[in-house]
């Protein structure tokens, strides 16, 4: 396939536990985002990686919360000790440099805590 | 800050009837303005967009002008269809970054 993946699809944990959300980025694409989107809430920014440039990490909500993008492709965000106000959709894209408003939207990973 | 602001919803018409979703917002600089759009099951993307003032967006019967002085961006339809129903953001980005700041969404229901 040719656009942004993301796994899983629905995950379901306990409150306290750690999860890992899974993003495959567009072949080509050097920057990719996540956000998270809560009922009533929008689009939330969450984290940015262009290239081999430091990650903006401006929109983490708190240090539970941190992203790694391996090889300049695939990301993984990692949320440690889950609160039910984590409970989301959480939405990963990617574009071309400096293309920020072309960016191609993965199906997101819908996150229940428990 | 820079912020988007647009029209609660959930927004419901019957098909043929004209839609305007309202959106304004505030930003330093000079922001390029858009329109992205989420059918159920589907991911989110980009519907139209405008780089400078004045400027009108269009794609799908949709359209949006660029209105610096009301900072607006407000998305019209003169005719939605049953397939038209979505989910639609505003949002806006700056020259200084790569990111975009989106709006809360608006829900828009047709009815046939």
């Amino acid at each position: 396939g040719a656009g942004v993946s993301q796994s899983p699809s629905n995950k379901v944990t306990e409150k306290g536990k750690d999860v890992e959300l899974r993003c495959d980025p567009i072949s080509g694409h050097t920057a990719l985002y996540w956000y998270r989107q809560s009922l009533g809430q929008g689009l939330e920014f969450l984290i940015y990686f262009q290239g081999n440039s430091a990650p903006d990490k401006s929109g983490l909500p708190s240090d539970r919360f941190s992203a790694e993008r391996t090889g300049g492709s695939v990301s993984t965000l990692t949320i440690q000790r889950t609160q039910q106000e984590d409970s989301a959709v959480y939405l990963c894209a990617s574009s071309i440099s400096g293309r920020a408003y072309e960016q191609y939207f993965g199906p997101g990973t819908r996150l229940t805590v428990t | 800050g820079n912020s988007v602001t647009q029209m609660e919803g959930p927004v419901t018409l019957s098909e043929e009837a004209f839609l305007t979703i309202n959106c304004t917002y505030t930003a330093t600089g000079y922001p390029s303005l858009f329109w992205y759009v989420q059918y159920p099951g589907e991911g989110l993307q980009l519907l139209l967009k405008a780089t400078k003032a004045d400027d009108k967006g269009s794609n799908k019967g949709f359209e949006a002008t660029y209105r610096k002085e009301t900072t607006s961006f407000h998305l019209e339809k003169g005719s939605v269809q049953v397939s038209d129903s979505a989910v639609y953001f505003c949002a806006l980005s700056t020259d200084r970054d790569d990111k975009i700041i989106f709006g809360k969404g608006t829900r828009l229901h047709i009815l046939p």
